[in-house]
């Protein structure tokens, strides 16, 4: 059965403080690992990867992906209190008509200031 | 450009009723798709529609319908409420599949409680 596991499920940590997510998945015709940011409403998209080793960066924001190791991080550093939010990591599942993404829970950061 | 819209954002049923999620893009998206948030369960597939007049089942079918009359639309149906079905409801689109170059981009969510 695919699946996503994200961890920690929380996260509290004072501004200024580097984080480190993680994202391990089983999905049986991955081709890609997406991160999600969502605060109140809609997900809002942050990164796609598709190739391992290659780091994707966005401001204080950076993720990587390990395919052999079917893992992924995203990297908050400097956090802000507009950094607090629930972290979505997918992994997108390839075949038939389209690829399907397969959510992990979420982790749920705050930021203290 | 609004992006991916969804109406109504709250909505409160008793048990048997029936009601229409709407939801509208306007970023000409092929592919369109409707997910259930439940805690501790992360986001599921409802249904997706790979194009207009063509709709399939996802992870958790049952219970829904859709429709996609339009390539701009994708309406999820409710017939008859459960309170199982008590969630918040996601529309996404993506502008192609089959490719890795798929993001999906979410609407606002419904908050739906059935009694």
């Amino acid at each position: 059965e695919d699946k996503v596991v994200q961890s920690p499920l929380s996260l509290v940590v004072h501004e200024g403080d580097t984080v480190t997510l993680n994202c391990s998945y089983e999905v049986t015709n991955f081709r890609s690992l997406l991160w999600y940011k969502q605060e109140k409403k809609a997900p809002t998209f942050l990164f796609m990867l598709t190739s391992s080793g290659i780091e994707k960066k966005s401001g204080r924001l950076s993720s990587i992906l390990d395919k052999k190791e079917l893992f992924s991080i995203l990297n908050i550093t400097a956090t802000q209190t507009g950094d607090s939010a629930v972290y979505l990591c997918a992994a997108s599942r390839g075949g038939g008509a389209t690829n399907k993404l397969i959510f992990g829970t979420g982790t749920l950061l705050a930021v203290q200031p | 450009n609004a992006g991916v819209t969804q109406t109504p954002k709250f909505r409160v049923l008793k048990t048997g009723q029936s009601m229409t999620l709407l939801c509208a893009q306007d970023m000409n998206h092929e592919y369109m798709y409707w997910y259930r948030q439940d805690p501790g369960m992360g986001l599921r597939l409802i249904h997706y529609s790979v194009g207009e007049g063509t709709t399939a089942k996802g992870e958790v079918p049952d219970g829904y319908n859709v429709s996609r009359l339009k390539k701009q639309n994708f309406l999820l149906g409710l017939e008859s409420a459960a309170p199982s079905q008590t969630s918040v409801y996601f529309c996404a689109s993506s502008f192609s599949s089959g490719s890795a170059t798929d993001t999906q981009y979410f609407g606002p969510g419904t908050r739906l409680t059935v009694l």
